[in-house]
């Protein structure tokens, strides 16, 4: 869905560092989420944001922190990345109007060494 | 905290055969059981879902089946073909302002 972006798309990075991650959408919802995808575990949430002004932890949040700049962007930060934070990450937005239904973004590989 | 189970990991069926996948919820308020499909290397999309309010749901091969009383819902698709290949997950919402949960996933596999 184009609708929803990511940047970057892939990144590799070392072990300290700090890493964003930025999501942008066109869709005009209000809602967005950060999730991590590891395999046999699915999708799981990192942190929500049901509007500008709200930020909220998810199931697995430690060590990384959010900002949500406006309606349309949603930055996921790694402080200090570390090997275990290897994992494709994915960013979703929904709008409470309706089903809510979450449309995700096309996601970002990220490699921590 | 709510949870969502989902089975089984993976499957593998013949093409043209039916395959199901069933999960289970934990909070009987949950009112909305969305179904993802997720092809290698692609993001998440929706394919079905269903509300509190109804029993079952079709969309051509592909259906899903809620059964309040035992909190489970199954994903239902028929006569597969190789391009349902793909990872699907259920998910639940146990209320109007908490985000999905999702299961673990499903590896599905049609074989030609």
């Amino acid at each position: 869905d184009a609708d929803v972006t990511q940047t970057p798309r892939n990144r590799i990075t070392k072990t300290g560092k700090r890493i964003m991650l930025e999501c942008s959408q066109t869709k005009g919802h209000d809602r967005m989420y950060w999730y991590r995808q590891d395999p046999g575990l699915g999708l799981r949430l990192i942190y929500y944001s049901f509007d500008v002004k709200d930020i909220n932890k998810g199931e697995i949040s430690d060590g990384y922190s959010v900002s949500r700049q406006a309606q349309a962007k949603f930055s996921l930060s790694l402080e200090s990345a570390i090997p275990n934070q290897t994992a494709l990450y994915f960013c979703a937005t929904s709008s409470p109007v309706g089903a809510d239904t979450q449309y995700f973004g096309p996601g970002t590989r990220l490699t921590v060494l | 905290g709510e949870n969502v189970e989902q089975h089984p990991s993976t499957l593998s069926v013949q093409e043209g055969d039916s395959a199901v996948i069933k999960c289970t919820y934990s909070d009987s308020a949950s009112n909305y059981f969305p179904w993802y499909k997720q092809e290698l290397g692609k993001r998440p999309q929706l394919i079905i879902d269903i509300r509190s309010n109804v029993g079952e749901k079709k969309d051509q091969r592909i259906a899903v089946t809620l059964n309040k009383t035992a909190k489970h819902f199954s994903l239902h698709i028929t006569e597969t073909q190789p391009e349902d290949s793909a990872v699907y997950f259920c998910a639940a919402r146990f209320s109007g302002n908490t985000p999905l949960v999702f299961g673990k996933g499903t590896r599905l596999s049609v074989i030609a």
